[in-house]
């Protein structure tokens, strides 16, 4: 494809269930990001992967959150017994290699947790 | 830790004024800097990048951005602003050999005929 994409666009859920999100990187992409942006703020960082493992996963809040990557492309975002507080927009990037090369961000995800 | 400060929550600006939003940078060694802007419902787009080099940067959809290691400084400009530019404009850092970009809270500019 052209860009990111991330599905879902938006999911509504209620406290205490189980979501996934999906995001699809540009293809030939090695690095891929997540970033939470709650109301008001900027994009604050989650996790990275370069390839198929987790290179830096110290944005993660809690032990509910994780993501996989496992061929090295596709990524999903997992967040277990959803808090209210988890709701967000959830970022998906990526770029050609990391360190400085420009990330290309999708449209994001949109998590309410009722 | 890298930090990114945007001081102004909210400008407005009139139609084909231009426009100056201020970003301000902490980090200890060479920064990468960007300029993002997100419209909404879309996702984040690179507005340009300061890597090294000029410290003048040139961009997409007329905008520019000025490196001053000396204050810290990596201000966004455009000459004159279109209906088009009301958006969330977002600062952000990363750094040589690092991955993960620092962003700052943004800057909504809203555009007035």
């Amino acid at each position: 494809g052209a860009g990111v994409s991330q599905t879902p666009s938006n999911k509504v859920t209620e406290k205490g269930k189980y979501v996934e999100l999906r995001c699809d990187p540009i293809s030939g992409h090695t690095a891929l990001y997540w970033y939470r942006q709650s109301l008001g703020q900027g994009p604050e960082f989650l996790i990275y992967f370069q390839g198929t493992g987790a290179a830096d996963d110290s944005g993660l809040p809690n032990d509910r959150f994780f993501a996989v990557r496992p061929e090295g492309s596709v990524s999903t975002l997992k967040i277990q017994r959803t808090e209210r507080g988890d709701s967000a927009v959830y970022l998906c990037a990526s770029s050609l290699r990391a360190g400085g090369d420009e990330q290309f961000f999708g449209p994001g995800t949109r998590l309410t947790v009722l | 830790a890298q930090s990114v400060t945007q001081p102004d929550i909210h400008i407005t600006v009139s139609e084909g004024a231009s426009l100056e939003l201020r970003c301000n940078y902490s980090y200890g060694a060479t920064p990468y800097l960007f300029w993002y802007v997100q419209s909404p419902g879309q996702g984040l787009q690179l507005l340009l990048k300061y890597f090294s080099g000029d410290t003048l940067v040139q961009g997409i959809k007329g905008f520019e951005a000025e490196f001053k290691r000396s204050q810290s400084s990596f201000n966004l400009r455009k000459p004159s602003v279109h209906w088009s530019d009301a958006a969330e404009y977002f600062c952000a850092v990363g750094a040589v050999g690092d991955y993960k970009l620092s962003f700052g809270a943004g800057t909504t500019v809203t555009v007035r005929a």
